[in-house]
């Protein structure tokens, strides 16, 4: 139980374009979904909270016009880039939350692997 | 505020020798901890939890951890290594959101 799908695990795109990556709980209903980012040889930097059918939190610093988040459902979050350049490559993981006493037991997608040429 | 410090980036050890991997927290909230681990590309996967109840926590592959309030540690053991071990590990407290450490590579020699 308490799986977690992320799609696309890779993309590619040129600069410019917008890419969409979706994150599911697959078989339980998420309270929370976050989005992470990482760095090469560095750790999960957290970008933004979201809460079905309300609007995401951003983490500061993070840009939120260039990264998307929409949370249309409870199983059900997806991240957009915006305008992808070269310095949004990356590898960003989604996690989905249960609320587990008075903390959040978060499970975390494969992530997805960003290129941006 | 929580925060999270792993002591060494790179471990090294051969296989079959004590694997030991260093988690200090700051919290000033009874802390929730984790481990957990990440393989090349892959995301992160849970190794065990300390929540409440028992110190020693044990989680699976063989790893366990102790909390210890008054050294706020939360180090990774396992008595010996695999080569299937080497990977990333990362500790990270959890009050509304995770918090990680900058991760330590463990490298396993033949």
């Amino acid at each position: 139980g308490a799986v977690v799908s992320q799609h696309p695990s890779r993309v590619i795109c040129k600069s410019g374009t917008s890419v969409k990556i979706e994150c599911r709980s697959l078989d339980f209903q998420a309270t929370t979904m976050f989005w992470y980012r990482q760095f090469p040889k560095k750790s999960l930097m957290l970008m933004a909270t979201s809460n079905e059918g309300s609007k995401a939190t951003y983490e500061q610093g993070v840009e939120k016009d260039k990264f998307l988040i929409n949370h249309a459902s409870l199983t059900l979050s997806t991240l957009t880039v915006t305008s992808a350049h070269p310095e949004d490559s990356s590898f960003y993981i989604c996690s989905a939350s249960i609320l587990a006493g008075r903390y959040n037991e978060q499970f975390f997608g494969p992530g997805t692997r960003l290129t941006v040429l | 505020a929580q925060s999270v410090t792993q002591l060494g980036s790179h471990v090294s050890v051969s296989e079959g020798a004590l694997v030991l991997l260093r988690c200090n927290y700051s919290s000033s909230v009874p802390p929730y901890l984790f481990w957990y681990v990440q393989y090349p590309n892959q995301g992160l996967q849970l190794l065990l939890k300390y929540t409440t109840g028992a110190t020693l926590v044990k989680g699976i592959n063989g790893f366990e951890a102790e909390f210890k309030k008054s050294e706020t540690s939360f180090h990774l053991t396992k008595p010996s290594a695999h080569m299937s071990d080497a990977a990333e590990y990362f500790c990270a407290v959890n009050f509304n959101k995770f918090y990680f450490g900058s991760g330590t590579k463990l490298n396993v020699k033949p």
